[in-house]
């Protein structure tokens, strides 16, 4: 499974849109990029996944590269609830086993 | 999304003694359910592959003979810490996935459960 590396914490204050950079260099062809979330004493939560160039749901948009090596999460208008640590993992097609990294914890101040 | 419960949400148990933890699909069922170790302020660390009607596959370093999963029916995984001790305080969390045509299989978290060995 491809290694993942993303910044180990960033502060943001309310209202300000939030982006999380991701590596991944050695990313292969059936992988994906997802990302999940996570609030203290909680399960992780899926918030989006991509193959490449852009995805946007509800909640965040995810910006992939034609390179694939790197994806950006973007989190518009934060709020104080968006204080959580945010997992960036290259997953495999179907039911493969996911290896977290280190995440990165975002602070939202008000 | 799909449902996934743990239970206990937190436990507390003298050290020598066996705590089993139940992790349920609530909505969808779940050939394949992880098992996952989480200390204070580190990342969630895969301990085991639980398949439903086989053994459990285990990561390296983690000893099956204390950590022992049955995956009974498509929606009941369980985690049982034998000879639990101080150490074995953690965080453990479950998922299970639901496949999607095209896509990687997007994992559903359990609200984890904390385990406090005295």
């Amino acid at each position: 499974l491809a290694k993942t590396t993303q910044p180990v914490s960033m502060d943001s204050y309310e209202g300000q849109e939030v982006n999380i950079t991701c590596s991944h260099n050695n990313i292969a062809t059936n992988d994906y990029i997802t990302w999940y979330q996570q609030f203290p004493s909680q399960g992780p939560r899926f918030i989006i996944q991509g193959y490449k160039t852009k995805v946007t749901n509800e909640v965040a948009s995810l910006f992939i590269p034609a390179d694939r090596k790197s994806s950006t999460l973007s989190l518009p208008r934060v709020s104080l609830s968006d204080t959580a640590v945010y997992y960036c993992l290259v997953v495999k097609a179907a039911g493969n086993k996911l290896t977290f990294g280190g995440g990165t914890r975002v602070l939202v101040k008000p | 999304g799909a449902v996934v419960s743990q239970h206990p949400s937190r436990v507390i148990c003298k050290s020598g003694t066996s705590v089993k933890i139940e992790c349920r699909s609530l909505d969808f069922q779940a050939t394949t359910m992880f098992w996952y170790r989480q200390f204070p302020k580190q990342s969630l660390m895969l301990m085991a592959t639980s398949n439903e009607g086989s053994k459990a596959t285990y990561e390296q370093g983690v000893e099956k003979d204390k950590f022992l999963i049955n995956h009974a029916s498509l929606t009941l995984s369980t985690l049982t810490v034998t000879s639990a001790h101080p150490e074995d305080s953690s965080f453990y969390i479950c998922s299970a996935g639901e496949a999607k045509t095209g896509l990687a299989d997007e994992q559903f978290f359990g609200p984890g459960t904390r385990l406090t060995v005295l």
